[in-house]
Order: structure tokens, then sequence, then C-alpha cells
């Protein structure tokens, strides 16, 4: 079983703020990170797609940022909106099959 | 909208019962997948098919057993769970199984009840 952490597990932002958090995941055997999207009642919908370490993607004023050397991916939203209220997920590729983490919640007060 | 289809959304059964989940994808994606969610877990994946053939059970209980008729059409046919089987089962496809970097269409999952 791969253990892919991510954290924390919920947290709440002010509108207009910015914020962000962390995927970490083994650091050997690794193919590719894929971060999703998932509103409530909503399919998951994928951000990004990360396989170099160093990478960085950007979507609007959402970004990734990976670290395969230490296993770990930052999220980023700037300027937090009500819309970026979902549930995040990251899931780590290995040589067969992605393992996600459990999700990151945000909450966007206005 | 994915292009992933997944009926019914919600689904409440008896333990002897015997229900389907079905999937459906309009992508022209070779791979399909079945995941499941309980409450506050990370998606456990428990079935891959590729080319309609299953090439992943990832040691899931025979009481869940997957079809892929074709490669636009998924079934999870359910008989005898138990109330712990309760969850939210998600379906995905990409365009195939073994490249790390193709992305999953997800559908928005049915939510199943066992009583």
């Amino acid at each position: 079983i791969l253990n892919v952490e991510q954290s924390p597990q919920s947290l709440h932002v002010q509108e207009g703020d910015s914020t962000n958090f962390t995927c970490s995941f083994p650091s050997s055997n690794f193919y590719a990170l894929h971060w999703y999207r998932w509103e409530t009642a909503k399919s998951p919908e994928a951000l990004f797609v990360m396989t170099l370490n160093g990478d960085e993607k950007k979507k609007g004023r959402i970004s990734a940022t990976l670290n395969t050397k230490e296993g770990y991916s930052y999220l980023y939203i700037k300027g937090s909106q009500p819309e970026d209220s979902a549930t995040y997920l990251c899931a780590f590729r290995g040589a067969y099959k992605l393992s996600f983490g459990a999700g990151t919640t945000v909450t966007v007060r206005a | 909208e994915t292009g992933v289809t997944q009926t019914p959304r919600h689904l409440v059964m008896g333990m002897t019962n015997k229900k389907s989940l079905k999937c459906e994808q309009h992508l022209g994606h070779n791979a399909m997948y079945w995941y499941k969610q309980s409450a506050k877990k990370p998606l456990e994946l428990m079935f891959v098919y590729s080319l309609e053939e299953r090439v992943e059970n990832n040691s899931v209980p025979s009481r869940f057993s997957p079809e892929c008729p074709n490669s636009s059409h998924l079934f999870l046919h359910l008989h005898t769970l138990q109330p712990e089987d309760s969850a939210l089962y998600l379906c995905a496809s990409s365009q195939d199984a073994g490249a790390a970097k193709n992305i999953q269409y997800f559908g928005a999952g049915t939510r199943l009840s066992v009583l």
C-alpha cells in the first residue's frame, strides 16, 4: 500500500486570501503526480499532471510545484474565490496505477 | 460534463439483493476503472480494464463482479453485499492504462447504501 498523504485535511480561507497545501508521496518508483479538483456532487476533474522534478504548472489562479527527490508537491491558490471551494486530491502514479491521497477540502468564505 | 456517465446516482439495497452499477464513456478511451471511496478515506482502486480485458483486480471480494462488454461500457455487479460496502463508487476512463501522464476522467459516482 503506497502512502500518499495530504495536509491539512481541511482549511478555511477568506475570500481574496491565498493558500497552499501539501501532498507527500514515495520518492521511489515515481512516474507522475496528478492533481484533481472535486466539487461536491460533481466528478473529480484533472488540474495538473507533473512528471519532472522541479516542474511547475499553472492554471489561472491555481499553481503546483513538484519535488520528486523529497517526495512532495504543493498546490497554491492565489486570491481565493468562493468557486475554489472543493476537495483537492493528489495521486501518485507509480509503475501501474494511481494511488490517491485523502484530499484537502478547501472552503472559501465570502 | 466529463463524458463519463454513471447510473444510478443513488442506490439502496438489502444484503440479499443483486444490483448492477453502470458506467458509460463517450471519449473513445481504451481503459476504464472502478474506484471505491468510503467516508474520509482515499479513493481505492478496485478494477482496471484495458481494451475490455481486466488487467487489475485489487484484492476485491468476489461479491463485486465487474464486466466490460466493450470499450465504452463498464458494469459492476453486486450481490450479497455487507453494510460496510456502503460507499461512493466512481468510474473513470483514460486513453490507455499504461501511460503515466494520461489523466483519468471520472463520472459523478453512485452513492450505495447497503441495509
